[in-house]
C-alpha cells in the first residue's frame, strides 16, 4: 500500500538557519504530494503541494520538489523564523477519492 | 466564509458508552473526510464521503465505527461501545469535490475514553 516516511524530530534550529525536512514515499503510479503544517493550538493547514514529477510547490518561503527518481518530496526553507515553529506533515494522495496518507510528522522548534 | 467546524471540541466518556462526533463542512464542499490523530498511529484516514455516499470506508478500524452524511452537508461519526484505544483527536476535512483538491481541516474533537 501507500506510505510516507519523514524524518523524526524534533528539529531545533536558530532563527535564520536553513531548514530541510526529509520525506520519501512509496506508492504505485503517480501520487500527488503535500506538506501540511499544524501550528500550536491550530488545525492542519495545507502548506504546499505538487501534483506531478519535477513540480515545485512553494509557499511562505518554503519549497519542495517532487522527485520521482528518488521518490522524495523534501521540505526546505532558506531562513526560518520563530513563527515557523510547528509540526510539519508530509502526505500523498491518489485516485478519485484522494484520501491523504500522512507521515508521522516532524516537530520544528525555532529559537532566537 | 466559515471554515470546517466540529463539535464537541472535547469529549470525555466512559468505556462502553456510545459517542457521536459532528462535522460541519465548508458550504458547497461535496467531499468530506474523517481522519484520526493518535499518539500511537499518527494521522490515519477513516472514511470519505462524496455527497451523501461513502465510496471508501476502508479506514474504519472496526464495526463499532460508523458515519453518515445527510443533505450533502453535516456528517456524524459514531463510535459504539467505546474502548480506551479509541482515545484520539478526530479530524474532519472537506474539499470542493473529489479529486486532488485542497482539503480544509476542522479543529478536531479530542476524545478521551476513561
Amino acid at each position: 500500500g501507500n506510505s510516507v516516511t519523514q524524518m523524526e524530530g524534533p528539529v531545533t534550529l536558530s532563527e535564520e538557519a536553513f531548514l530541510t525536512i526529509n520525506c520519501t514515499y512509496t506508492a504505485t503510479g503517480y501520487p500527488s504530494l503535500f506538506w501540511y503544517v499544524q501550528y500550536p493550538g491550530e488545525g492542519l493547514q495545507l502548506l504546499l503541494k505538487a501534483t506531478k514529477a519535477d513540480d515545485k510547490g512553494s509557499n511562505k518561503g518554503f519549497e519542495a520538489t517532487y522527485r520521482k527518481e528518488t521518490t522524495s518530496f523534501h521540505l526546505e526553507k532558506g531562513s526560518v523564523q520563530v513563527s515557523d515553529s510547528a509540526v510539519y506533515f508530509c502526505a500523498l494522495a491518489k485516485g478519485t477519492a484522494s484520501k491523504l496518507t500522512f507521515g508521522t510528522g516532524t516537530r520544528l522548534q525555532v529559537t532566537l | 466564509g466559515a471554515g470546517v467546524s466540529q463539535s464537541p471540541s472535547n469529549k470525555v466518556t466512559e468505556k462502553g458508552k456510545d459517542v457521536e462526533l459532528r462535522c460541519d463542512p465548508i458550504s458547497g464542499h461535496t467531499a468530506l473526510y474523517w481522519y484520526r490523530q493518535s499518539l500511537g498511529q499518527g494521522l490515519e484516514f477513516l472514511i470519505y464521503f462524496q455527497g451523501n455516499s461513502a465510496p471508501d470506508k476502508s479506514g474504519l478500524p472496526s464495526d463499532r465505527f460508523s458515519a453518515e452524511r445527510t443533505g450533502g452537508s453535516v456528517s456524524t461519526l459514531t463510535i459504539q461501545r467505546t474502548q480506551q484505544e479509541d482515545s484520539a483527536v478526530y479530524l474532519c476535512a472537506s474539499s470542493v469535490t473529489q479529486g486532488v483538491y485542497e482539503q480544509y481541516f476542522g479543529p478536531g474533537t479530542r476524545l478521551t475514553v476513561t
